[in-house]
């Protein structure tokens, strides 16, 4: 199993411009997550899925969109970029709730806004 | 509201001395309680969770319901053990909740 693949690693975008961050896992697991990391202030839950079809706005959804149309995908959308969306960007899967379901991470994706 | 706190951002300790992560939580029911870490240019990565009262990597915490507590430790810090550790708490239907993380520094 690949796990939790995202891309791209990398992303400068101007202010303004939109970019989807892309998000796959290959393990059947229902849960489905974006964070954003700052330093200093951990990890932030943007947009969460329980599973395809449904999302659910997380702790900082504005400025951003998620759509689950599939169990694997689960891509998120920067309409119009602004700074304060410089961040290190993380998807995370679990099967299902409790104890013997831990996140799985992908990689991260690291986008600067200028 | 479920909220996790660790007070420290940055914990440096010599190798060979004993390290405490601290978490504190804040929530009225049972709680799911994880710590996670991130090596440098790693992913985040399960490092042990409250109910499998496992050791891993030397590392051990246990749930104070108490005090609210889910500490990290580990008797004899490695320098391999420099990283970022994150606290998080679940229950029932919510995501997980993450603390601010403390960057563990362990000093040769």
């Amino acid at each position: 199993n690949a796990g939790v693949t995202q891309t791209p690693k990398f992303r400068i975008l101007k202010i303004g411009q939109s970019m989807t961050l892309q998000c796959t896992q290959d393990m059947n697991h229902n849960y489905m997550y974006w964070y954003r990391q700052d330093p200093g202030m951990g990890l932030k839950l943007i947009y969460y899925s329980v599973g395809a079809g449904i999302t659910d706005k997380g702790e900082v959804p504005n400025g951003y969109n998620v759509s689950r149309s599939t169990t694997e995908d689960f891509p998120l959308r920067l309409e119009l970029a602004a700074p304060s969306q410089t961040s290190v960007y993380f998807c995370a899967s679990r099967k299902d709730r409790g104890h013997n379901s831990p996140l799985h991470f992908g990689n991260g994706t690291r986008l600067t806004v200028t | 509201a479920q909220r996790v706190t660790q007070p420290e951002k940055l914990l440096s300790v010599f190798k060979g001395a004993p390290v405490e992560l601290k978490c504190n939580y804040s929530y009225s029911g049972s709680p799911e309680l994880f710590w996670y870490v991130q090596y440098s240019r790693q992913r985040l990565q399960l490092l042990l969770r409250h109910i499998s009262r496992e050791s891993i990597k030397g590392f051990t915490a246990d749930l104070n319901k108490g005090e609210t507590s889910f500490h990290l430790k580990k008797p004899f810090a490695q320098e391999e053990d420099s990283a970022m550790y994150y606290c998080a708490l679940s229950s029932g239907n919510t995501p997980l909740v993450f603390g601010k993380g403390t960057r563990l520094s362990v000093i040769a």
